[in-house]
């Protein structure tokens, strides 16, 4: 089955640790996103990456880093410098249609403490 | 600055009742719109995208509308059923170049379709 899988779906934390999540597609898409999701604030971009080797800071990248080394993957770092970084993240990706629909990963909840 | 707002936050209604969820975004100049549906825990899936050239599309129940000039994209649903019980978001692609790639989200509307 073609999809995007995030790994894990629960993380927990200590405060000053950094954290890794992962995101793998098998449909081929060009493009990969990473969103964060808090309550009351709907999802808000962290960063993209349209092409392997290659990606840009979305609306919240501070404290945030990621790499995009192989086409199906694109994992996200949370570092230490991240204030607050107890949240619901969710990878995507899109096809290279016109039309550039996205799909998205089932989600990892990380939690800091 | 786009920005997408969906009204109302929340909605309940009787199973079998058609209903309408509605989204406005602020830049009339959009690529597209995409509605998604999201369950508790889960990530998002896609319901239907408009091209800025269309004005709807429909899949099965679901009929989604698109008024670029006012500003508003309507996501009708007919004959409610409990299963359609989710948060309902709206996203619009920011048309011209270097801007196709991003979504702007609005922040949903928690539907509760009651048996």
């Amino acid at each position: 089955d073609g999809g995007i899988t995030q790994s894990p779906k629960y993380l927990f934390r200590k405060e000053g640790q950094n954290v890794t999540l992962s995101c793998e597609q098998n449909l081929n898409h060009d493009a990969m996103y990473w969103y964060r999701q808090d309550p009351g604030q709907g999802l808000r971009l962290i960063y993209y990456s349209q092409i392997v080797n290659d990606f840009q800071k979305g609306d919240i990248a501070e404290g945030y880093s990621v790499s995009r080394e192989k086409k199906e993957s694109f994992p996200l770092t949370v570092t230490s410098a991240q204030k607050n970084p107890t949240a619901f993240y969710l990878c995507a990706s899109s096809t290279d249609r016109e039309d550039y629909e996205q799909y998205f990963g089932p989600g990892t909840r990380l939690t800091v403490t | 600055k786009q920005e997408v707002t969906q009204i109302p936050a929340a909605l309940s209604v009787p199973e079998g009742e058609n209903l309408v969820l509605n989204c406005s975004f602020t830049d009339s100049a959009i690529y597209n719109l995409q509605w998604f549906r999201q369950d508790p825990g889960k990530g998002l899936t896609s319901l239907l995208l408009i091209q800025s050239s269309q004005r709807e599309q429909t899949s099965g129940r679901l009929n989604a509308s698109l008024d670029k000039s006012s500003g508003r994209s309507t996501l009708y649903i007919a004959a409610s059923q409990p299963g359609d019980s989710a948060t309902y978001l709206c996203a619009v692609r920011r048309g011209g170049q270097g801007g196709s790639e991003k979504l702007v989200f609005g922040k949903g509307t928690k539907l509760t379709v009651n048996p």
